[in-house]
């Protein structure tokens, strides 16, 4: 099957600084990747739709300044955590979206455990 | 109003018995796509099985099965001959339409007792 990998898989950060993570795509193309944030013991919320070459499309209530997204190439998007506060501690997954497969079906990252403290 | 319900937050099952784990969905696009995923505590998420709306047969992929119920508006996994290594959460998620985008149930936690 498809693989989606993600870099670092946990990253402990002081208050204030800023933090990235790597979503790639290993052996397809992505035109379209998508970043997703999960609390414990919750649900995954998506944040923001990554698109190749442009700029990311964010959800409601997701501060754009504070989450910044970059798809620079069809295998490789980025997260960047700007000015993190311990609020932002949660596990941050990225998916991949195989165009080939006819059902739209999204291939996860194993995610990123952020802690910032 | 929530597209994807999972009622039951946990659920028990004896090794090698089975177990149904509920989904219902809301919408009104005729075209939707419905995904299982399991969540072990390492936090990947593994793709399980899809059933699309338009599908005549219900899905299967070795020990899990969906339960699709269009008039219902339901989507239940069947895990047969359940595994100690099924003990993970699960998520039900829908795709709606041309959107590529999904949205999660809250998820149910299985835990399978040797």
């Amino acid at each position: 099957g498809a693989v989606v990998s993600q870099h670092p898989s946990w990253v402990i950060c002081k208050s204030g600084t800023s933090v990235k993570i790597e979503c790639r795509s290993l052996d397809f193309q992505a035109t379209t990747m998508f970043w997703y944030r999960q609390f414990p013991k919750q649900s995954l919320m998506l944040m923001a739709t990554s698109n190749e070459g442009s700029k990311a499309t964010y959800e409601q209530g997701v501060e754009k300044d504070k989450f910044l997204i970059n798809h620079a190439s069809l295998t490789l998007s980025t997260l960047t955590v700007t000015s993190a506060h311990p609020e932002d501690s949660s596990f941050y997954i990225c998916s991949a979206l195989n165009p080939v497969v006819g059902n739209y079906e999204q291939y996860f990252g194993p995610g990123t455990r952020l802690t910032v403290t | 109003a929530q597209k994807i319900t999972q009622t039951q937050p946990g659920m028990f099952v004896q090794e090698k018995e089975a177990v149904t784990l509920d989904c219902t969905y809301d919408t009104s696009d005729p075209s939707y796509g419905l995904f299982w995923y399991k969540q072990p505590s390492s936090g990947e998420m593994i793709f399980l099985i899809y059933q699309g709306s338009y599908d005549q047969q219900n899905a299967t992929e070795g020990r899990y099965s969906l339960n699709f119920q269009k008039a219902r508006k339901s989507a239940n996994l069947v895990i047969s001959a359940s595994q100690l290594g099924d003990s993970a959460m699960y998520f039900c998620a829908m795709r709606e339409g041309g959107s590529e985008k999904l949205v999660f149930g809250k998820g149910t936690k299985l835990t399978v007792n040797p």
